[in-house]
């Protein structure tokens, strides 16, 4: 098992620019999330999906969207990026059962110009 | 709303030294807790949980336990070692129905030989 991938590991942006960071799951997973990762910060929930079809929005939700077509895949796109932005994302899943961890990606470092 | 603190780091220490990081919680219900940790490079895994008050988690030598009359899980280790530098997350999940996890700002460890 893979676990959680994410692509790409990197990814230099001008402001304006847009793009999609794709996470993928193979632990058949019902529960799937994006979070930001700055320094000092923590980690804050972007979106998150209960589900094939479904998303929901975290705490800092803002200037991102994301989609969940299939069950294995989470996506996040930013339409129009901004220095704000310049991150490292991290994706997340877990299974529906009470008490079960969220499996973490390795994450993807985003830079901003 | 659900809230974690953590102390704040760096911390340093040298090889078998004793590990305590503090976590304190603020949370509705009954929260389960967990402390995750995030390797250079890497993403975060899941080191411990505790699922009701008065639980141990433990794993690979570190150990918390719930606390629900001072609202904490402080993480404890009796002889940390170079490999355990790494960033250290105090998380809560709030009670049953929710997959969601609030988390502290991380605690930076790291231990010379």
């Amino acid at each position: 098992n893979a676990g959680v991938t994410q692509t790409p590991k990197f990814r230099v942006l001008k402001t304006g620019q847009s793009m999609t960071l794709l996470c993928a799951q193979d632990m058949n997973h019902e529960y799937m999330y994006w979070y930001r990762q700055d320094p000092g910060m923590g980690l804050r929930l972007i979106h998150y999906s209960v589900g094939e079809g479904t998303t929901a929005k975290g705490e800092v939700p803002d200037g991102y969207n994301v989609s969940r077509l299939k069950k294995q895949n989470f996506l996040l796109g930013l339409e129009s990026a901004a220095p704000s932005q310049t991150s490292v994302y991290f994706c997340a899943s877990t299974r529906l059962a009470v008490n079960n961890e969220q499996f973490f990606g390795p994450g993807t470092r985003l830079t901003v110009l | 709303g659900d809230s974690v603190t953590q102390m704040e780091g760096p911390v340093t220490l040298s090889e078998e030294a004793f590990l305590t990081i503090n976590c304190t919680y603020t949370a509705t219900g009954y929260p389960s807790l967990f402390w995750y940790v995030q390797y250079p490079g890497e993403g975060l895994q899941l080191l411990l949980k505790a699922t009701k008050a008065d639980d141990k988690g433990s794993n690979k030598g570190f150990e918390a336990t719930y606390r629900k009359e001072t609202t904490s899980f402080h993480l404890e280790k009796g002889s940390v070692q170079v490999s355990d530098s790494a960033v250290y997350f105090c998380a809560l999940r709030p009670g049953a129905g929710s997959y969601q996890l609030t988390f502290g700002k991380g605690t930076k460890l790291s231990v010379i030989p």
